[in-house]
């Protein structure tokens, strides 16, 4: 069965520093792979997602993410943290043998600080 | 086109009251989800139904039972509330295009069980 683990429950970065968020993957055939925000009190909304082609990946509010195959992982990065950055961040996997079934990390909460 | 709409936004239950969370996406997809959020466990896939008319118990099924009713509405019931079902419920739907796969996700229902 594929897992998803994110490291770190909490990160706290100041405004303007890197921010990166962890997220290893199990997956026994080539995963789709994606990463949410939830803002409080909201839904998910999609930041951006790798299924195939170019391992680094580009998605909303400056965010990318790079697909490493040999690290079993898709850690979460943007330059310079903004306060507005500030919510909780899902990474996700899908098997691309199953049926389209996402299987969720735990979520890190992302604090940005003056 | 208003995406994935869900109702009710908050509910109140007593231990051993039923209800029915109700799910409608316009944007002709085929799959659709409910899961479940709870503090420290990611989203977890209650059910799914990959096409009108099917339904699959996804990763923690017992105490709930759905039904697609047709393409666009799918809803979760509540047979006997129980407080361990208190949570966040998100009903999500799935658009594939080639290689790429999407997940929508509605606002969300809070439900307190008492």
């Amino acid at each position: 069965a594929q897992s998803v683990t994110q490291l770190g429950s909490h990160v706290s970065v100041s405004e303007g520093a890197l921010v990166l968020l962890r997220c290893n993957y199990s997956s026994s055939v080539p995963p789709y792979l994606f990463w949410y925000v939830q803002y409080p009190n909201q839904g998910l909304q999609l930041l951006l997602k790798y299924t195939t082609g170019a391992t680094l990946v580009k998605g909303i509010n400056g965010f990318e993410a790079e697909f490493k195959k040999s690290e079993t992982s898709f850690h979460l990065t943007k330059p310079s943290a903004h306060m507005s950055d500030a919510a909780e961040y899902f990474c996700a996997v899908e098997d691309t043998g199953t049926a389209s079934k996402l299987t969720f990390g735990t979520g890190t909460r992302l604090q940005v600080t003056l | 086109n208003a995406g994935v709409t869900q109702t009710p936004k908050f509910q109140v239950l007593k231990t051993g009251q039923s209800m029915t969370l109700q799910c409608a996406q316009d944007m002709n997809h085929n799959s659709m989800y409910w899961y479940r959020q709870d503090p420290g466990m990611g989203l977890r896939l209650i059910y799914y139904s990959a096409s009108e008319g099917t339904t699959d118990k996804g990763e923690v099924p017992n105490g709930y039972n759905v039904s697609r009713l047709n393409k666009r509405e799918f809803s979760l019931r509540l047979e006997s509330a129980a407080p361990s079902q208190t949570s966040v419920y998100f009903c999500a739907s799935i658009l594939y295009a080639g290689d790429e796969a999407e997940q929508y996700f509605g606002p969300g229902t809070r439900l307190t069980v008492t």
